[in-house]
């Protein structure tokens, strides 16, 4: 079992959608869990980041943790063609001396004006 | 603030030979990245640096793969010999250390194609 699963792409909705993307973990030790954007030939760029169980929210998206089922979730609302990109949910623990963060597999989302 | 760079952009070689990447982390980023991003695929950890010492290689293949980072800064990741499944973008990143950082600044990427 991988430590990290996600959703398998592609996803393909249209503009307006609410968009939900969502990643599994095994391990109780990440403590940090952060959503990556990552557009074409590009690297990936911090979207959103959490640490406890709930829901953040920052403009269009939201952030969800449920750290008794470990799964997290990010929703988009609102969706537009700038959305398309593939997401990518990343978790940290701490691992002795350093931290160690894990990337899930991506989740590719296409916003079909 | 100057982002993480990285060069080549794009590099093809036949297998069997050699390469290398370099990468400049941000400036007072004292953790350093290098991840391998095969097509489809979420980026794998190759090599964690904390300023000049290493803190994960678990999954650097080190028969045929080596990194340095010189006096804790810029970084190289070497291949040889390279082989067809090493076909994949190679990713630099960098943070700040600390148990409550959680930002990684990633480059553009070195695009690999092995023939």
């Amino acid at each position: 079992q991988k430590e990290v699963e996600q959703d398998p792409g592609p996803l393909s909705v249209p503009e307006g959608a609410i968009v939900s993307l969502n990643c599994t973990y095994s391990n109780s030790a990440f403590q940090y869990f952060m959503w990556y954007r990552q557009y074409s030939r590009k690297g990936p760029e911090l979207l959103m980041y959490t640490y406890s169980s709930g829901n953040k929210e920052d403009g269009r998206f939201t952030a969800q943790v449920d750290k008794s089922s470990k799964y997290i979730s990010l929703f988009i609302r609102d969706s537009q063609p700038s959305d398309s990109a593939t997401y990518l949910c990343a978790m940290k623990r701490w691992e002795t001396s350093y931290d160690k963060v894990i990337f899930g597999p991506g989740t590719s989302l296409s916003v079909i004006p | 603030e100057a982002g993480v760079a990285q060069s080549p952009r794009y590099k093809i070689i036949e297998k069997r030979q050699s390469v290398a990447f370099w990468c400049n982390p941000i400036s007072g980023h004292a953790t350093l990245y290098w991840y391998q991003q095969i097509l489809g695929q979420g980026p794998k950890l190759l090599i964690q640096f904390q300023n000049n010492g290493v803190v994960d290689d678990s999954q650097l293949p080190k028969d045929r793969f080596s990194a340095e980072r010189l006096k804790g800064v810029d970084s190289t990741l070497k291949i040889q010999p390279a082989k067809l499944e090493d076909s994949a973008v190679y990713l630099c990143a960098s943070s700040l250390s600390g148990a409550s950082t959680y930002e990684q600044y990633f480059g553009p990427g070195t695009r690999l194609t092995v023939t």
